[in-house]
């Protein structure tokens, strides 16, 4: 099935570093949505983008929602070991009245805080 | 915690056999939703249901079918298992208030299926 194209694929980055990475699609998303996900555990929806050009930041993340709303980036500034995990891209679109539409993710982002 | 429960957590199954995993939503969210992961699929979409009708499906199987009962929990039962089926299923929920600017999905823990 569709998916979006995610990059990088993993990352192996030292702690107080930051960290970006990015998503992009060839057709359009009404939204955009980042989430975190542990071995063993569910996707945690970390930020959530619902405007083309919006800027959004939850704490020592930020993430933007693409002009063409074809893309979409996240930014994590002085990771940390906690910061470990897969970090997902997801596009949403809204089909009308109750219809949100199904969320298609990107492959994933690995990284690897060493201390 | 994101309010949304799956059972059961680990499943251990043989070819050819079927098996039912459940899915309660947050309180109050009317829509569910069921993803597959797997390693080589990543993330996929595999049906909604809203209020206890379908809404939309994806790459769902023949095989698999799921409903959502009047007290919104779903399940989503797998047939005829096949080696290739064992992955990690998600549920999530989501409000899908109508007319809404835009609906969050929150997932469950997952149940992680092998077929052996």
């Amino acid at each position: 099935g569709q998916q979006l194209n995610q990059s990088p694929q993993s990352m192996f980055i030292q702690e107080g570093e930051d960290v970006s990475m990015n998503c992009t699609s060839s057709s359009i998303f009404n939204t955009w949505l980042w989430y975190k996900q542990d071995p063993g555990e569910g996707p945690v929806l970390l930020i959530a983008l619902y405007k083309a050009g919006e800027l959004t930041s939850n704490g020592r993340l930020t993430a933007q929602f693409g002009i063409t709303r074809k893309d979409s980036f996240l930014n994590i500034s002085a990771s940390i070991p906690s910061d470990v995990g897969i970090y997902f891209c997801a596009g949403q679109r809204h089909a009308g009245g109750t219809s949100y539409g199904k969320l298609t993710f990107g492959q994933g982002t690995i990284l690897t805080v060493h201390p | 915690d994101s309010g949304v429960t799956q059972t059961p957590k680990h499943l251990i199954t043989a070819t050819g056999q079927r098996v039912t995993l459940r899915c309660s939503p947050r309180s109050g969210d009317l829509s569910v939703y069921w993803y597959q992961q797997s390693l080589d699929q990543g993330l996929q979409f595999l049906i909604q249901y809203y209020n206890g009708e379908e809404r939309a499906k994806g790459n769902i199987l023949e095989r698999f079918s799921a409903q959502q009962f009047p007290d919104l929990h779903s399940e989503l039962n797998l047939s005829s298992l096949e080696l290739g089926d064992s992955a990690l299923y998600f549920c999530a929920s989501s409000v899908a208030v109508q007319g809404a600017f835009a609906d969050t999905q929150y997932f469950g823990p997952g149940t992680r299926l092998t077929v052996l």
